[in-house]
């Protein structure tokens, strides 16, 4: 099975930068994917890591350390719109590629 | 087309109706996939589908019944739900392994009421 943690939630200014950190353990570790999800809508892809290091998207970056089963989602430059859930979800090769994710963390951007 | 499309949008039946929810996506994915979400919780895997043929099933109760008719296509059969099955189904396709990165692309969802 998978055990992944996220912080239920966060607060940030508008301009400044955001971290969101992911744990997981899983037996088939085959990538690791951040959504971000606004009420009432579907989840939309941010990223992808399937080997260690950093990958950047704009303003947003996310990290990947399979050795310690962390990752994190780092949002740069704030906007108002960034308010929404942030979806942490790791894909399991040995139970047939599925993906499971995290309880997700709300993230709320303050004026 | 990177659009996953899925009707209704809402839906409200009662626990003794017969619905179906449809969804529908022209990416050339061969993976199609069932979630279910309730409010504030994650999405929840309930089947994959791999070249038309269900290839993971989530121990979901037999009222739930997936069907694919074709590679675009992917409809989620619903009889005698209960009350806790209200919910956001979310319909998605990816790519399957080994061409790509199989990032999942959701639909909008369908808003589910069983009274």
């Amino acid at each position: 099975g998978q055990n992944i943690d996220q912080p239920t939630e966060m607060t940030a200014t508008e301009g400044a930068i955001v971290q969101i950190n992911c744990t997981y353990q899983t037996s088939g570790f085959n990538g690791l994917f951040w959504y971000q999800q606004h009420a009432g809508e579907a989840p939309t892809f941010l990223s992808y890591n399937v080997l260690d290091g950093l990958e950047e998207k704009g303003r947003f970056s996310s990290f990947l350390s399979r050795s310690k089963g962390y990752s994190y989602l780092l949002l740069k430059e704030l906007q108002m719109k960034d308010s929404a859930s942030y979806l942490c979800a790791v894909r399991d090769g040995a139970a047939g590629n599925k993906l499971t994710f995290g309880g997700g963390t709300r993230v709320l951007v303050k004026p | 087309d990177t659009e996953v499309t899925q009707t209704p949008k809402h839906l409200v039946m009662g626990m003794t109706n017969k619905k179906s929810l449809k969804c529908e996506q022209h990416m050339g994915h061969r993976a199609m996939y069932w979630y279910k979400q309730k409010a504030k919780k994650p999405p929840e895997l309930m089947f994959v589908y791999s070249y038309e043929k269900l290839s993971i099933n989530e121990s979901v109760p037999s009222r739930f019944s997936p069907e694919c008719p074709n590679s675009s296509l992917l409809n989620l059969h619903l009889h005698a739900l209960q009350p806790e099955d209200s919910a956001l189904y979310l319909c998605a396709s990816s790519p399957l392994p080994g061409q790509g990165n199989n990032e999942q692309f959701f639909g909008p969802g369908t808003r589910l009421t069983v009274l």
